[in-house]
């Protein structure tokens, strides 16, 4: 499974949108990208997922490059709610492999 | 019913004590897993389920035995654990071909203390 790159933290404004980078260059053609979060004390909560067209759903909407080998996960209107570890993975569905990287301590400031 | 329930949340035992981990889902998924998270790291696959079967093992160490004993349930049995063994265990589970939904559906973790 290809392995990913996210910044170790970042900082949005409350009521602005939160844009989360990934660099996974090692991508297969097969292998999807997957965003999870962890909200303090709780288990992973899956956000969103796409292969190559970018994703939007009512939590966020995903972008991925045309080379695949980088995407963004965007939350539109953070709130304090959204402060987590944010998690980009990369893995064939086949495999029923998630493998967490370190992920992305988001935290909303009011 | 869209929830993952781990008995028991905490649970504390000696390096000579056998115990077991609990995992129950009736969402209908027939891929369950077991995670490992450390404080302040990321979860750690350790067993992947599917149909019942194991069908990963990420290189554990025996004094993890994991068990499937029907699609509902996933247990983790402990023998002779470590202090080391100490974390969270989270368990989750899900459709197979993780394409169509891309969705773990996660428990709120058991807590693990040897003494």
């Amino acid at each position: 499974d290809a392995k990913t790159t996210q910044p170790p933290s970042m900082d949005c404004a409350e009521g602005r949108a939160a844009n989360l980078p990934c660099n996974h260059s090692t991508i297969s053609g097969n292998e999807y990208v997957y965003w999870y979060r962890q909200i303090h004390s709780q288990g992973p909560q899956y956000i969103i997922h796409g292969l190559k067209n970018n994703e939007t759903n009512e939590m966020a909407s995903l972008i991925i490059t045309e080379d695949r080998k980088s995407s963004t996960l965007i939350l539109p209107h953070a709130t304090l709610r959204d402060t987590a570890v944010y998690y980009c993975i990369v893995s064939s569905s086949n495999t029923g492999k998630l493998i967490f990287g370190q992920g992305t301590t988001l935290q909303v400031k009011p | 019913d869209t929830e993952v329930t781990q008995t028991p949340k905490h649970l504390v035992m000696g390096m000579t004590n056998k115990k077991s981990l609990k995992c129950e889902q009736h969402m209908g998924h027939r891929a369950m897993y077991w995670y490992k998270q450390k404080a302040k790291k990321p979860p750690e696959l350790m067993f992947v389920y599917s149909y019942e079967k194991l069908s990963i093992n990420e290189s554990v160490p025996s004094r993890f035995s994991p068990e499937c004993p029907n699609s509902s349930l996933l247990n983790l049995h402990l023998h002779a654990l470590q202090p080391e063994d100490s974390a969270l265990y989270l368990c989750a589970s899900s459709h197979l071909g993780l394409a169509n939904t891309g969705e773990l559906f996660f428990g709120e973790g058991s807590r693990l203390t040897v003494l």
